[in-house]
């Protein structure tokens, strides 16, 4: 299997441009999860998909940031405007049934 | 709420020697995760404990879950320089979705 895939795996932008994560999780994993990994904070959630619906959205820091889940096999984190706070590192993960969850490599974000 | 407390924050040793962190809270858990994030990668999972006092090994890794089911510790023997890395502790919230992670211990092993 070719684990949870990310891209793209570091993102240079302006402030004010609008940033697009994407993810593709391991086939056959009904859970996926958007967090965020900063050296203030640590790694925290953003949001939880289950069966490509939102369940918690409560982690998303503002209306700047949303998600979307089409189909089981695509996920995007979408950023607009983005600012240079958003500067950190993302991480999709995905697990069966809220299980052990499996993180992709991260896409490295740097706003300017 | 519910916290994870790791220690050491990091650690600076010999090729070779035995590495020993752990994980404590105020509250109890019914799991706890061991991962391993490399630089520029995710975290990937070590290894996984779910009942108390279990005590499971992964190669040269050997994690035990704390029968308060409070704490839980990893041991690496014989480190390796690509041992280098962080490695977090984690475990559900209120046994929901949630993982919440420790701060995480750095790890650096001098060849």
């Amino acid at each position: 299997d070719a684990g949870v895939i990310q891209s793209p795996r570091h993102e240079v932008t302006e402030m004010g441009q609008e940033v697009t994560l994407r993810c593709k999780p391991i086939s056959g994993h009904n859970s996926l999860f958007w967090y965020r990994q900063t050296m203030m904070r640590g790694l925290e959630l953003l949001i939880y998909f289950n069966n490509n619906v939102p369940i918690d959205d409560s982690g998303m820091p503002e209306d700047r940031f949303s998600a979307k889940m089409p189909n089981a096999s695509f996920s995007t984190l979408k950023i607009q405007p983005s600012e240079p706070r958003d500067s950190a590192v993302y991480f999709c993960a995905s697990s069966p049934s809220s299980s052990t969850q499996y993180f992709g490599p991260g896409t490295r974000l740097l706003v300017l | 709420g519910q916290q994870l407390n790791q220690s050491p924050q990091s650690m600076f040793i010999q090729e070779g020697e035995d590495v020993s962190m752990n994980c404590t809270s105020s509250s109890i858990f019914n799991t706890w995760l061991w991962y391993k994030q490399e630089p520029g990668e995710g975290p990937v999972l070590l290894i996984a404990l779910y009942k108390a006092g279990e005590l499971t090994s992964n190669g040269r890794l050997t994690a035990q879950f704390g029968i308060t089911r409070k704490d839980s510790f990893l041991n690496i023997s014989a480190s390796i320089p690509s041992d280098v890395g962080i490695y977090f502790c984690a475990s559900w919230m209120d046994s929901s979705y949630k993982l919440i992670f420790g701060s995480g211990t750095r790890l650096l092993v001098r060849p």
